[in-house]
């Protein structure tokens, strides 16, 4: 079982709300990642971090932002939900080689 | 862009058959492939990896093999019992990015049926 945690783990949320969504590691791994994946589909990527202070966005455009200020902690913000916004979050974490390791994720439900 | 496609959305068998499940992938050559199994509203978790060079991996009731020519990797459950009930997902490393980055298919969705 991976040391990586996510908070909440579901959310129900109005629109226009700010969130936060946690995403911590044990590990000390440099590299953590930022998926949204909706029933049935694939993960798309929508952001990644090499280490402190470092985040880039991923191949799917997302409104939402991240800040890696420690290495165990990337956490994803988006400043005003909407229901399209609706969907799984899983943050996941490696130590460089090419397994991930992911969180249990957070399910989001903007109404 | 690189694309992956899995065999089949579902699959169904009975308890103890083996299970095969099919990753192709176009428009790249990557260095390795890996596994995964996501059971509902959970991550992903690892399973295996094979590299370019490697033919098939074995990991108790996994195997895994990788046909760069036919860009193609199977994956065999075999005496599978109805706890292997999941959805399994191929992921390839992305170009440029090392082994620092994966695409992910959408995955099978496997019944084992007692």
């Amino acid at each position: 079982e991976a040391d990586i945690y996510q908070t909440p783990r579901y959310l129900v949320i109005g629109t226009g709300k700010k969130i936060t969504l946690e995403c911590s590691q044990t590990m000390g791994h440099d590299k953590m990642y930022w998926y949204q994946q909706d029933p049935g589909m694939e993960l798309h990527l929508i952001h990644y971090s090499y280490g402190v202070n470092s985040t880039e966005k991923g191949d799917l455009s997302s409104e939402s932002t991240v800040s890696r200020i420690r290495t165990e902690h990337f956490p994803l913000t988006l400043e005003s939900a909407r229901p399209s916004h609706t969907s799984q979050y899983l943050c996941a974490s490696s130590d460089g080689t090419a397994i991930q390791y992911f969180g249990a994720g957070t399910r989001l439900s903007v109404l | 862009s690189q694309k992956i496609e899995q065999n089949s959305e579902a699959l169904n068998i009975q308890e103890g058959k083996t299970a095969t499940l099919t990753c192709n992938y176009t428009n790249y050559s990557p260095a390795y492939l890996q596994w995964y199994r996501q059971d509902p509203g959970r991550g992903p978790v690892f399973l295996l990896l094979i590299r370019e060079n490697e033919k098939e991996k074995r990991k108790e009731r996994l195997k895994v093999t990788f046909d760069t020519t036919l860009k193609q990797s199977l994956f065999h459950i075999t005496a599978s019992q109805p706890a292997d009930s999941a959805t399994y997902l191929c992921a390839l490393d992305r170009p440029g990015a090392g082994s620092y980055q994966l695409t992910f298919g959408k995955g099978t969705k496997l019944s084992v049926i007692p």
